[in-house]
């Protein structure tokens, strides 16, 4: 049973465009969401994380959003650069006194110049 | 060291071999977590240490896999008798005591059982 899931395994997008990758989670118990990098033969890295008591945060070009109600948070990119073309994972967290993160299967995204 | 160490990168083992990897967490990181990531999926949780104690074995998929952490820091990731399911990236990760900290994640143990 996917508890995260990343139903686009790839998107292309061009350089100075928004890149907008998905995310969905059916355990409900989830109240703490990551995104994170991943460049080939490295390991992922922490990009950007949201509390489920907010719906957005911010930094720098990343935002991530969250809808509750949806159980579906997005995380957005402006404007893409060729150096963002990585695998971004998506994973979620509750709370269990640590982080156990379940992570989506992951996005490749490839930006062009 | 700078970041999450992980050795060996890259281990061919013959099926049945027993193996061995390790872990050298950031300095002073008191939580230490290993994954598996078989190829196109994303990182599965496998072990939680805090300190030398391991707190959550759960993810652990046989009693083939065995973590230790003895003196708090290092940890060394033994599977026994190798399968070709064992085949993976196995991810080792550190951060300060829980939770809320980041994550830091090592750049991990690519084994193939052949």
């Amino acid at each position: 049973d996917q508890q995260v899931k990343q139903n686009s395994p790839s998107l292309s997008v061009q350089e100075g465009r928004i890149s907008i990758l998905n995310c969905d989670y059916t355990n409900s118990m989830f109240d703490y969401f990551l995104w994170y990098k991943k460049y080939p033969a490295e390991g992922p890295t922490f990009l950007i994380s949201i509390s489920s008591i907010k719906d957005k945060n911010e930094d720098g070009r990343f935002t991530v959003f969250l809808n509750k109600s949806a159980k579906h948070l997005s995380l957005h990119i402006v404007p893409s650069q060729p150096g963002d073309s990585a695998v971004y994972f998506c994973a979620a967290s509750a709370d269990t006194g640590f982080q156990k993160l379940v992570f989506g299967t992951g996005t490749r995204l490839l930006v062009s110049p | 060291g700078a970041g999450v160490s992980q050795s060996p990168r890259y281990k061919v083992a013959k099926r049945g071999q027993d193996v061995a990897l390790r872990c050298d967490p950031i300095s002073g990181h008191v939580s230490l977590f290993w994954y598996q990531q078989a190829l196109g999926q994303g990182p599965e949780f496998l072990t939680y240490f805090q300190n030398e104690a391991q707190l959550d074995k759960s993810g652990l998929p046989s009693d083939r896999f065995f973590a230790e952490r003895p003196e708090g820091s290092v940890s060394t990731l033994k599977i026994q008798r190798t399968q070709q399911e064992d085949s993976a990236v196995y991810l080792c990760a550190s951060s300060l005591s829980e939770p809320g900290n980041t994550i830091y994640f090592g750049e991990g143990s690519w084994l193939t059982v052949v």
